[in-house]
């Protein structure tokens, strides 16, 4: 298996709406990772965690929050979500730091609020 | 803070033809260099790229690394209009040892 499984791929919500991302690898790598791409923009990391734990979260609003159960999932729990966050959220895997950086991208979760 | 800038922005070509597209960067300890290709959803893995002067290919495709001058290119000849896609460049540095930084990406139109 050398894929990045997301779901669901497409999500509307409302701003008291609470949601979850969930995005899953089984290639036994160590490293997760949450990005959010707006339109015509480049994806942007959001969180990165390494053997399950936090190690990386770019300043990003408390209404966003990662949970990572497990070396195969990862989890993305939104609340209070404003319009402008929609986009579409991209989770990868890679090997852990320091060895092949050979990220793998899921197919992302197109994320409308309104 | 680390910063990558991709050349041009937006390119439109016939079928056919050859292009290149360009990726400068900025960024401590540099570690690597990698292209994706994304066309409506998931960018999709195309190189590595972590030693200067050797010249990766795929089919197509080819790419070369330039750590004097901080940059890559990313040529694809006769391209088709299957090529048609944002081309995004990222780099890898130590610092943030597990975060791409992304330029703004190309988007590439191939013509039939």
């Amino acid at each position: 298996d050398t894929e990045v499984t997301q779901t669901p791929k497409h999500l509307v919500m409302g701003m008291t709406n609470k949601k979850s991302l969930k995005c899953e690898q089984h290639m036994g790598h160590r490293a997760m990772y949450w990005y959010k791409q707006k339109a015509k923009k480049p994806p942007e990391l959001m969180f990165v965690y390494s053997y399950e734990k936090l190690s990386i979260n770019e300043s990003v609003p408390s209404r966003f929050s990662p949970e990572c159960p497990n070396s195969s999932l990862l989890n993305l729990h939104l609340h209070a979500l404003q319009p402008e966050d929609s986009a579409l959220y991209l989770c990868a895997s890679s090997q852990a730091a320091g060895k092949d950086y050979g990220y793998t991208f899921g197919s992302g979760t197109r994320l409308t609020v309104v | 803070e680390d910063k990558v800038v991709q050349s041009p922005l937006s390119l439109v070509v016939h079928e056919g033809d050859t292009v290149t597209l360009n990726c400068s960067y900025e960024v401590t300890n540099f570690r690597s260099l990698l292209w994706y290709k994304q066309e409506k959803k998931a960018p999709t893995f195309l190189f590595m790229l972590t030693s200067s002067g050797i010249e990766k290919k795929s089919g197509r495709l080819s790419s070369i690394l330039d750590k004097k001058e901080l940059s890559s290119i990313l040529n694809i000849t006769a391209t088709q209009t299957g090529d048609s896609a944002i081309y995004l460049c990222a780099v890898v540095g130590i610092q943030g040892a597990q975060k791409l930084v992304f330029g703004q990406g190309t988007r590439l139109t191939i013509n039939p």
